[in-house]
């Protein structure tokens, strides 16, 4: 069965500093989600990875697959307070029926 | 327009009742989800319908039972509600089977 673990479960980081996201994933995939999701809201749609090396940007957010390793990053750049959420990866599972296996979810809270 | 929506966004009810979530897409995608968000952010897929068809049904208890009247809609039917399944419930949708899914507002649930 496939697992999919993020880390670190709980980030809590200053305005203006850079940190990384990690995704690990158990078994073989190439296709790869990243979603936000805000208090009390639904998931929204970041990035996705369909390729081993993809890399996708959007504003301080920057996504890479590594499918080898079984492993993407979400980087944050400058952290801003607007950033503070969840931010939970997703990955497809190949096989008879196929589906999304969510991450366990990293809550990001930005302080000023 | 509500890509994907949901009725109703809260629902309190007792033990031992009966409830339904409602949910519509417009975006005209052929898949169509439900989640189980628990009180950890924890997200799993419960069922998927492609097309009306059944074709994921995860190891939820048989009082779950999903309705698919078209492809644009998916309702959840709960019988017998128990504590445990206070969450919070997502529909979500996709184009062709399992890629990136676009998720509806959410439904809480909360049984008392």
């Amino acid at each position: 069965e496939l697992k999919v673990e993020q880390n670190p479960l709980f980030l809590s980081m200053q305005e203006g500093k850079n940190y990384t996201i990690y995704c690990n994933y158990s078994t073989t995939s190439d296709r790869l989600y990243w979603y936000r999701q805000d208090p009390g809201k639904s998931l929204e749609s970041l990035f996705v990875l369909l390729s081993n090396g993809a890399v996708k940007q959007e504003g301080r957010l920057m996504a890479s697959l590594d499918t080898k390793a079984r492993l993407s990053t979400l980087h944050i750049t400058a952290a801003v307070h607007d950033l503070s959420a969840t931010y939970f990866c997703a990955v497809i599972n190949t096989g008879t029926a196929s589906k999304l296996t969510f991450g366990t979810g990293t809550r990001l809270q930005v302080t000023l | 327009d509500t890509a994907v929506s949901q009725t109703p966004k809260y629902l309190v009810t007792q033990m031992g009742n009966d409830k339904s979530i409602k949910c519509e897409q417009n975006l005209g995608h052929d898949t169509m989800y439900w989640y189980k968000q628990d009180s950890k952010k924890f997200l799993k897929i419960m069922f998927s319908y492609n097309n009306k068809e059944l074709i994921i049904n995860e190891t939820v208890p048989n009082r779950f039972s999903p309705k698919s009247p078209d492809k644009a809609h998916l309702n959840l039917h709960i019988n017998s509600l128990e504590l445990g399944d206070s969450a919070v419930y997502f529909c979500a949708s996709s184009l062709a089977g399992p890629g990136e899914q676009y998720f509806g507002p959410g439904t809480r649930l909360t049984v008392t």
